[in-house]
């Protein structure tokens, strides 16, 4: 998967706390992509990002969503005010000149 | 926007059996990607496929891009090729991201 790490790989939160979840991308990728899998489903795109800019988060829900690609440091991935619904795995990919995605190991989000 | 539809849904085989899974494309392309989903959750890149044929050991792609649609080829099949594998497609003129199928659940049984 060419180096894409994402941490945690396993993140438990109690109703209504803040997930974080964190993703380097591939060594000189500067295009960021998070999709997330909802339980035996495929996966669905929430966000791209390169360098300090959204381009297109036309996948990510409304509210209590967001995601940075600051110019130092891995992209992050936060949810505030977590719910049961938000228990998925999400997916971190990167690429350089968009072709092709490469991605993480994926984090598990499990929402008591 | 593009739809992905991957067939079949579920295949069952005996280790050592061959098998194509499909993947057919509602518009133009500019990347195709297929991965296998490991029974551990892992996604793993197989091929970078817009068009044309690639193989890598047992495992073989076709993309045919004018008719929309492309083919994985899995021969003398093993348990551990067993998982879940996409089809996922970026359209010609689209925001870069991926739209995946639904995928296509293999079992491999020894």
């Amino acid at each position: 998967n060419a180096g894409v790490m994402q941490n945690p790989r396993h993140l438990v939160r109690r109703r209504g706390q803040e997930a974080r979840l964190r993703c380097s991308p591939v060594k000189g990728h500067s295009h960021v992509y998070w999709y997330r899998q909802l339980p035996e489903e495929g996966l669905k795109f929430m966000v791209y990002l390169q360098k300090e800019n959204i381009i297109d988060e036309s996948g990510m829900p409304k509210e209590r969503f967001s995601a940075e690609f600051p110019k130092e440091g891995p992209s992050i991935l936060r949810i505030q005010q977590v719910v049961r619904g938000d228990s998925a795995a999400y997916f971190c990919a990167s690429s350089q000149f968009a072709l092709p995605q490469y991605f993480g190991p994926g984090t598990r989000l499990t929402v008591l | 926007g593009i739809q992905v539809e991957q067939s079949p849904p579920d295949l069952i085989l005996q280790e050592g059996a061959n098998s194509t899974l499909r993947c057919n494309f509602s518009d133009s392309v500019n990347n195709l990607q297929w991965f296998h989903q490991n029974p551990w959750g892992q996604l793993i890149n197989l091929f970078y496929i817009p068009s044309g044929t690639k193989q890598n050991g047992r495992l073989s792609a076709t993309t045919v891009a004018t008719e929309r649609y492309s083919l994985l080829y899995i021969s003398s099949s093993q348990t551990t090729d067993s998982g879940v594998y996409f089809c996922a497609v970026e359209s010609e003129g689209g925001s870069e991201k991926l739209v995946f199928g639904k995928g296509t659940k293999l079992t491999v049984n020894p």
